[in-house]
């Protein structure tokens, strides 16, 4: 139980286009996910709290109309990078709060996704 | 504001030995959740083991418990006949019990079992 889906888990673009990530609980029901971005060898930096049918909290220092968050059901978040740019190229991660029982205090993690703009 | 510590960023143990990675933690908070999840090179992060504050008694996930010192604020991880899967990074996380359930990481400890 508690598995979370992320697609795709690599993407290579052009500098320039936008980049969708999906990430998905599958066994049940997250009305609060998380995106994360992680460098190499480095802890995860939280991005944004995506919340269900409201607005995207984000962090301080992460530009919101560059990563675009929608949190559209109970059961998908979506992460929208903009006009991608090669420093955008990093390992994202989304995690879902929640489990098949319901309890709303651990979080269960996506397998992340790769992004390399060129 | 929450800070999470782990203060070893390598360690290395003999396969079937015991190991104990460290964490400590800073919070006025009383009651919160405190993780410690595994990232093995596949980069997916797995949740070892949780602990909730008012629980005196420690928690434990077959090979895995932790030492939890609410006083001293420090919630240490024991794996117990290491195996060559249990390479990877661990990350100690600490989350309040109400409020935006957002986690505080640690910076990690690469942890290499050797055979």
């Amino acid at each position: 139980g508690a598995v979370v889906s992320q697609h795709p888990s690599w993407v290579i673009c052009k500098s320039g286009t936008s980049v969708k990530i999906e990430c998905r609980s599958l066994d049940f029901q997250a009305t609060t996910m998380f995106w994360y971005r992680q460098f190499p060898k480095q802890s995860l930096m939280l991005m944004a709290t995506s919340n269900e049918g409201s607005k995207a909290t984000y962090e301080q220092g992460v530009e919101k109309d560059k990563f675009l968050i929608n949190h559209a059901s109970l059961t998908l978040s979506t992460l929208t990078v903009t006009s991608a740019h090669p420093e955008d190229s990093s390992f994202y991660i989304c995690s879902a709060l929640g489990a098949p029982t319901g309890s709303t205090d651990t979080q269960y993690f996506g397998p992340g996704t790769r992004l390399t703009v060129l | 504001a929450q800070t999470v510590t782990q203060s070893q960023p390598e360690m290395s143990v003999q396969e079937a030995e015991t190991v104990t990675l460290s964490c400590t933690y800073d919070t006025s908070e009383n009651n919160y959740y405190l993780f410690w999840y595994k990232q093995p090179p596949s980069r997916q992060m797995i949740l070892v083991i949780r602990q909730e504050a008012y629980k005196q008694q420690n928690a434990t996930e077959n090979r895995f418990s932790v030492n939890f010192q609410k006083a001293a604020k420090s919630f240490s991880l024991k794996i117990s006949d290491s195996q060559l899967g249990d390479t990877a990074m661990y990350f100690c996380a600490f989350m309040r019990s109400s409020g935006t359930y957002k986690y505080i990481f640690g910076t990690g400890t690469r942890l290499k079992v050797l055979a």
